[in-house]
C-alpha cells in the first residue's frame, strides 16, 4: 500500500553542489509530476510525464532535470543548486485516461539550499 | 492572469459550524475539472472533491461539498460540521482537458489556511 515514495524527506544542500530526488509509485500509472511548494505560491509544476521515456516541461523548469526509464521511477535532478531552489518537492502519479483520475502526492521532499 | 484565485488567504471558524472556501478560476475551455485537496500541517496533500464542468449536480463528499456556479467561474468548497481536524491548508485546482498537454496539468491556487476554533 506504498502509494507515491519520495527520498529523502530532507536535505541540505550547500549552493553548487547536484542531487536528485528520488520518487517511486507502485500503481502502474502513466503519468507523473514534479511540483514545488513555496509560500504564498502554492503548487508550481516544474515537469511532467506521460510514460516511460517521455517528459515535458511544467511553468518552472529551469534548474531541474527529468528522466523517465521506466514506469515506476521519476526522479528529478538539481544540477547546480541555488538557495532559491529551497523550497518543498512534491511528486504526483495519476492514470492518464478519465481526465476527472486523482492525483496522488507523495509526502514531499523539504529541500535547503545555503 | 491567475488561473486559480483563491482570495482568503486565512479563515477562522467555530468548530461545528459550517465554513465556505472560495475559488474563482479562469478558462475558456468548456471541459475542465475541478478539485480541493487539504493539507495538514504534517504536510502530506490529500483530495478532497472533484467537480467536473459537465456535471450537473454539485459533488459532495461526506462532509465536504462544492458549491459550483459555472457561469460565475466559482467552485467554493463548503465543509459542514467544522472539526479540530479540519484545520489545514485547501487548496482548488483546475484541470482543463483540451488535447495535448494541457490535457495533463493540474494548476493550484496559493491556497486557504483554514483555523477551526474549539
Amino acid at each position: 500500500n506504498a502509494g507515491v515514495t519520495q527520498t529523502p524527506k530532507f536535505q541540505v544542500l550547500k549552493t553548487g553542489q547536484s542531487m536528485t530526488l528520488q520518487c517511486a509509485q507502485d500503481m502502474n500509472h502513466e503519468y507523473m509530476s514534479w511540483y514545488r511548494q513555496d509560500p504564498g505560491m502554492g503548487l508550481r509544476l516544474i515537469h511532467y510525464s506521460v510514460g516511460a521515456g517521455i517528459t515535458d516541461q511544467g511553468e518552472v523548469p529551469n534548474g531541474y532535470n527529468v528522466s523517465r526509464s521506466t514506469t515506476e521511477d521519476f526522479p528529478l535532478r538539481l544540477l547546480s543548486a541555488a538557495p532559491s531552489q529551497t523550497s518543498v518537492y512534491f511528486c504526483a502519479s495519476r492514470p492518464t485516461g478519465t481526465p476527472k483520475n486523482i492525483q496522488y502526492f507523495g509526502a514531499g521532499t523539504r529541500l535547503s539550499v545555503l | 492572469a491567475q488561473k486559480i484565485t483563491q482570495t482568503q488567504p486565512g479563515m477562522f471558524v467555530q468548530e461545528k459550524e459550517a465554513v465556505t472556501l472560495d475559488c474563482t478560476y479562469d478558462t475558456s475551455d468548456q471541459s475542465y475539472g475541478l478539485f480541493w485537496y487539504k493539507q495538514p500541517s504534517s504536510g502530506e496533500m490529500i483530495f478532497l472533491i472533484y467537480q467536473g464542468s459537465y456535471d450537473e449536480q454539485n459533488a459532495t463528499e461526506g462532509r465536504y461539498s462544492l458549491n459550483f456556479q459555472k457561469a460565475r467561474k466559482s467552485a467554493n468548497l463548503v465543509i459542514s460540521a467544522s472539526q479540530l481536524g479540519d484545520s489545514a491548508m485547501y487548496f482548488c485546482a483546475m484541470r482543463e482537458f483540451k488535447g495535448g498537454g494541457s490535457n495533463y496539468k493540474l494548476t493550484f491556487g496559493k491556497g486557504t489556511l483554514l483555523t477551526v476554533n474549539p
